[in-house]
């Protein structure tokens, strides 16, 4: 059974610019949430959608968006990037929100210059 | 306050020892526990879930729930060099809509 996909892997954007991440889950896992992770915040939790609908938002400004399609498979999108939004963002899936593990992806390291 | 607080470390045990983490929470509505560790460069891996008050074990691992208290805890026993990593505690917070929400993390280091 394969885990969970995310890509790219690696990245480096240019500050002002845009970025779409993506999120494969595992089959049958219909949740997939989104976190960032930095040094010094630790994992923080940025949305969680659930069967194509959002779910959850953390807080975190407008510029960081999400979308969950049909098939689960989930993008994150950050407009207008910053030096601060250099990170590793990571994405979870899970079968639903309710007492069921969460696996992660291997993430994407973002860098912004 | 943060709702899931865990102490950074870093937590040095030597090898064979017990190592204990702990883990404490601010939601009473949290019900689902939820150890993770994650190696430097690499993505979380879930050890073990707890959501009943008491113990659960899995084989070097034992993970204790409080809920009074609101205090969960990873034991791991026989501690090896290879368990040197950092140990996340998340909670699930029901009264927010399901959300997992991390701790800072544990930095453990088992020493020959």
């Amino acid at each position: 059974k394969a885990g969970v996909t995310q890509t790219p892997r690696y990245l480096i954007k240019t500050r002002g610019q845009q970025v779409t991440l993506s999120c494969s889950p595992i089959s049958g896992h219909r949740s997939v949430s989104w976190y960032q992770q930095t040094p010094g915040q630790g994992l923080q939790f940025l949305f969680e959608y659930f069967s194509e609908t959002q779910r959850n938002k953390g807080n975190f400004p407008g510029r960081f968006s999400g979308r969950q399609f049909s098939n689960s498979r989930s993008e994150m999108n950050v407009s207008t990037l910053e030096l601060g939004d250099s990170a590793l963002y990571l994405c979870a899936s899970s079968v639903d929100r309710v007492n069921t593990e969460a696996f992660f992806g291997q993430g994407t390291r973002l860098t912004v210059v | 306050q943060k709702e899931v607080e865990q102490n950074s470390g870093p937590l040095s045990v030597p090898e064979g020892a017990i190592a204990s983490l702990n883990c404490t929470y601010s939601d009473r509505g949290s019900q689902s526990f939820f150890w993770y560790r994650q190696y430097s460069g690499k993505s979380p891996e879930l050890i073990m879930f707890i959501y009943s008050n008491g113990d659960k074990e899995d084989g070097r691992f034992t993970a204790q729930l409080n809920k009074a208290s609101q205090y969960v805890s990873l034991l791991i026993r026989d501690s090896q060099p290879s368990d040197s990593a950092t140990y996340l505690c998340a909670a699930l917070l029901y009264n927010q809509g399901g959300k997992l929400i991390f701790g800072q993390g544990t930095e453990l280091s088992v020493k020959p």
